[in-house]
């Protein structure tokens, strides 16, 4: 039963510090998205990427935001010094695009961040 | 832009009775994929069922059926024989074709199930 993985699950961090949070997307896709889950903004497109390169990142903060995928296996959401207005989950997901237009994606099971 | 709109905040429903989720969305395209996503309280993301905009005939997987109404841009997911495990967040999202993969949220409605 072939899942998206991230870690870690919960991390609670003080303010100014560094966080990298983790993504397995399912062997075989070729494209990763990161979302953020707010009960205020509700779920928002932070970036996604297709075969590795990323595609958009707007809804990303430049300034304290970067995500990567260092090999097909992994991509990386860190957050560089996080502040408490980033307390949030982090939704990793990842999809087969095929160029048919149909494209589902599976979310991993998220990490809860708090920055205290 | 497309918007996705679900009006509704919270639901309930007597376990075993069925349960209709409505969700409305505006576009100008005239194809594009709808999906409805559940997140139980353990927050896990799970696609519950996709419908293509050229399909005339509703989606149904298992007791989850949908009613796609294009010419009113509505798209409402009906859970039959409802079930404890049902109860989660359910969120109505809209895709664009193509390359455009960004999924378009609508603020999600919570399912409670009274047993």
């Amino acid at each position: 039963d072939a899942r998206v993985t991230q870690t870690p699950r919960d991390k609670v961090t003080e303010m100014g510090q560094e966080v990298t949070m983790r993504c397995q997307p399912i062997l075989g896709h070729n494209t990763v998205f990161w979302y953020r889950q707010t009960m205020m903004q509700g779920l928002e497109l932070l970036a996604y990427f297709r075969n590795r390169a990323p595609l958009d990142d707007s809804g990303m903060p430049k300034d304290r935001f970067s995500a990567e995928m260092p090999d097909a296996t992994l991509a990386t959401l860190k957050i560089q010094p996080s502040e408490p207005r980033d307390s949030a989950v982090y939704f990793c997901a990842s999809g087969l695009s095929t160029g048919t237009g149909k494209h589902e994606q599976y979310f991993g099971p998220g990490t809860r961040l708090t920055v205290t | 832009a497309q918007t996705v709109t679900q009006s509704q905040p919270e639901m309930s429903v007597q376990e075993a009775e069925t349960v209709t989720l409505s969700c409305t969305y505006d576009t100008s395209e005239s194809d594009y994929y709808l999906f409805w996503y559940k997140q139980p309280p353990s927050r896990q993301m799970i696609l519950v069922i996709r419908q293509e905009a050229y399909k005339q005939q509703n989606a149904t997987e298992n007791r989850f059926s949908v009613n796609f109404q294009k010419a009113a841009k509505s798209f409402s997911l009906k859970i039959s024989d409802s079930q404890l495990g049902d109860a989660a967040m359910y969120f109505c999202a809209y895709r664009s074709p193509g390359f455009n993969y960004q999924l378009i949220w609508g603020a999600g409605t919570k399912l409670i199930i009274k047993p």
